[in-house]
């Protein structure tokens, strides 16, 4: 167990619609990070947080967002969803999020657009 | 700008034989150097780390991998394969500023009886 906690686990929905995952960092983290997994793309990176702020941007679609909250939990919400969208997205934290700190991944949560 | 690449997509032993996965990294600076892995249906794991300290480094489950800065590789090899390390294999850069991880594109590696 990583101590990093993502909800829902699986996720299936309609095209057009919109989700929203949910990531618990480990305690202590202070930075959290969003990766997408699809066979054609691999493991891309998406956003990064640290201490609420946002720090780093990747490939990330317009449609989709993130925030980072007070308490460190960060939620990504995928919006107008295509059938493209489908794929594992982890959350990772580390602790202050630098070129040599640790990422521990969460379990990931899996999207099926439909 | 930092990339990684593994050579080899899929790679095949028998258990109780070595195993080598090749990763070379590209970067402008002294990178810090990951290798994770993920089994199936299951998050990513890390399994060991380079960040500039002994250039081999010995990571869980018996790994280990050597930083050669002159051949650009960090390949990673395990002596002998046990049938539970069939999964997917992650070689992985972090940026400077950031940390955030470029993955290359995985090796699957299975582990034959």
């Amino acid at each position: 167990d990583s101590g990093v906690t993502q909800t829902p686990k699986h996720l299936i929905t309609a095209t057009g619609q919109r989700v929203t995952l949910r990531c618990s960092p480990r305690s202590g983290d202070l930075s959290v990070y969003w990766y997408q997994q699809s066979l054609d793309q691999g493991l891309q990176f998406l956003i990064q947080y640290y201490n609420g702020e946002e720090r780093a941007k990747g490939n990330i679609l317009e449609r989709f967002s993130a925030q980072q909250f007070p308490d460190l939990h960060s939620e990504l919400n995928l919006s107008s969803l295509e059938l493209g969208d489908s794929a594992l997205y982890f959350c990772a934290s580390s602790v202050e999020g630098g070129q040599s700190a640790e990422a521990f991944f969460g379990q990931g949560t899996r999207l099926t657009v439909v | 700008a930092q990339s990684v690449t593994q050579l080899d997509s899929h790679v095949s032993v028998s258990e109780g034989t070595p195993v080598l996965l090749r990763c070379n990294y590209s970067s402008s600076y002294s990178p810090s150097l990951f290798w994770y892995v993920q089994h199936p249906n299951k998050g990513l794991q890390l399994l060991l780390k380079y960040t500039s300290a002994a250039t081999l480094v010995k990571g869980i489950n018996g790994f280990e991998a050597e930083f050669k800065k002159s051949e650009t590789s960090f390949h990673l090899t395990k002596p002998s394969a046990h049938m539970s390390d069939a999964a997917e294999y992650f070689c992985v850069v972090s940026t400077i500023n950031t940390g955030k991880l470029i993955f290359g594109q995985g090796t699957t590696l299975q582990v034959k009886p």
